[in-house]
């Protein structure tokens, strides 16, 4: 059983923040994924990886950095937390073309 | 405009009933399509996918369809049960761009008993 776990599923952070989002995989897949989940905009990607120390912009990746120092794990980074990054944010991960696996979700509040 | 639109934008059913979720996309050429079911507070779980050559798949209550010709699938849900209250998104994969996935605003559904 594919395994994708997020460091928390509640999240609440003031403006200004700087603020840590972790995704550990567990089958050793090369491809992971961020994606943000927001009501009526379903959801969009922010960044991807697909090797080690490798990453590529996905649609909306302004706000947002990651990093892949490891296979398993993939974090996003909010460098100075805004309101409209609150959001729902997904990690998921891949092998080649396959099908996408997605871990619990992190729903992140910034006051 | 999305590229992947779905509708209802949200569904309320009886239990026992079924129902039937409705995806149009534009994305071309696609390599695959996928439905993912998911509950609330919780990421997304596959349901099927279908590629290009395929027009019908089950997933036990589930049954996903697609016509490629006019670029629409459909997720028909039979005799529906109070777990199967969710969000059902529609995923488009591009063959080209990498594999990237384009996802649909999702149909919300509510199994009332």
């Amino acid at each position: 059983d594919v395994k994708v776990t997020q460091s928390s599923r509640y999240l609440v952070k003031r403006t200004g923040e700087k603020v840590f989002l972790e995704c550990v995989q567990d089958m050793d897949h090369e491809n992971m994924f961020w994606y943000r989940q927001d009501p009526g905009l379903g959801l969009r990607l922010i960044y991807f990886s697909y090797d080690v120390k490798m990453k590529e912009k996905g649609d909306i990746p302004e706000g947002y950095s990651v990093s892949r120092e490891k296979k398993e794990r993939f974090s996003l980074i909010l460098e100075s937390a805004s309101t409209n990054q609150t959001s729902m944010y997904l990690c998921a991960s891949t092998v080649a073309l396959n099908e996408q696996f997605f871990g619990p979700g992190t729903r992140l509040t910034v006051l | 405009k999305n590229q992947v639109e779905q509708s209802p934008q949200s569904l309320i059913i009886l239990e026992g009933k079924n129902c039937t979720l409705q995806c149009n996309y534009t994305v071309s050429p696609f390599s695959n399509l996928r439905w993912y079911k998911q509950d609330t507070g919780r990421g997304p779980v596959s349901l099927t996918i279908m590629t290009f050559s395929e027009n019908t798949k089950s997933n036990g209550r589930y049954t996903a369809t697609l016509d490629a010709d006019t670029k629409q699938s459909s997720l028909h849900i039979t005799a529906s049960q109070l777990s199967d209250s969710a969000s059902y998104i529609c995923v488009v994969s591009l063959k080209a761009a990498g594999n990237k996935l384009t996802f649909g605003g999702g149909t919300r559904v509510l199994v009332k008993p």
